[in-house]
């Protein structure tokens, strides 16, 4: 597999359910970020992970927590959402060092809480 | 508030004819500018970009103008293809750009173009 995988593709929660999307990137690459795409609105960058390590928290709610266990893996946990957290989560991949704004992202996990 | 706009939700043009996506920027301190093109279903994937020390960057059909002055990119398509028909974002960036960290990517909301054979 190449590329930018995520999965689930599709999730319906409730907001009381506790959830996690995952992310791997199969490109050797060492940066990684979730993304939040609601709609009508511009992509909203949530976390960004640099060498497993978390360099960004764009002051995202403490019910969505970020886990990055490697440099290919992304996870990110969800608990006691509520119906506006409804979106499409992508996440992204880059290499440092290189140009670190071309992103490559997965197709994203349509998420909608009930 | 928005730092990168795309004042055109919409855009529809004729199989062959000349495409042209706008975006607008106020952050002085971006110095760097994609597009991204998104497929539905699929993730944005990277298209073309454009360094601030640069007018001017062209890769085959595509071609990316900044006027800094401006504040101001615009992406043409030339010829315009069935195939372009896609959701078209602009992004902008820059190490120093209001404290934010480097590879931070602020986007536009989109351009949805619609290429008619």
């Amino acid at each position: 597999e190449t590329g930018v995988t995520q999965t689930p593709r599709h999730l319906v929660m409730g907001m009381t359910n506790k959830k996690s999307l995952k992310c791997e990137q199969h490109l050797g690459h060492n940066a990684m970020y979730w993304y939040k795409q609601s709609a009508k609105k511009p992509l909203e960058l949530m976390f960004v992970y640099n060498f497993k390590e978390q360099t960004e928290n764009n002051s995202v709610p403490s019910r969505f927590s970020p886990e990055c266990p490697n440099s290919s893996h992304l996870f990110l946990h969800l608990h006691t959402l509520q119906p506006e957290d409804s979106a499409l989560y992508l996440c992204a991949s880059s290499q440092d060092g290189g140009p670190l704004y071309e992103q490559y992202f997965g197709p994203g996990t349509r998420l909608t809480v009930t | 508030d928005q730092q990168v706009k795309q004042n055109s939700p919409s855009l529809s043009v004729q199989e062959g004819r000349i495409s042209i996506l706008n975006c607008d920027y106020t952050n002085s301190m971006f110095d760097y500018f994609l597009w991204y093109k998104k497929y539905p279903a699929e993730g944005p994937t990277f298209l073309i970009s454009i360094s601030s020390i640069k007018d001017k960057n062209e890769d085959g059909r595509f071609t990316v103008f900044l006027n800094k002055s401006a504040k101001h990119l615009s992406l043409h398509i030339v010829p315009s293809q069935p195939g372009d028909s896609a959701v078209y974002f602009c992004a902008a960036s820059g190490a120093n750009a209001g404290g934010t960290s480097y590879g931070k990517l602020t986007f536009g909301q989109g351009t949805i173009l619609t290429v008619h054979p």
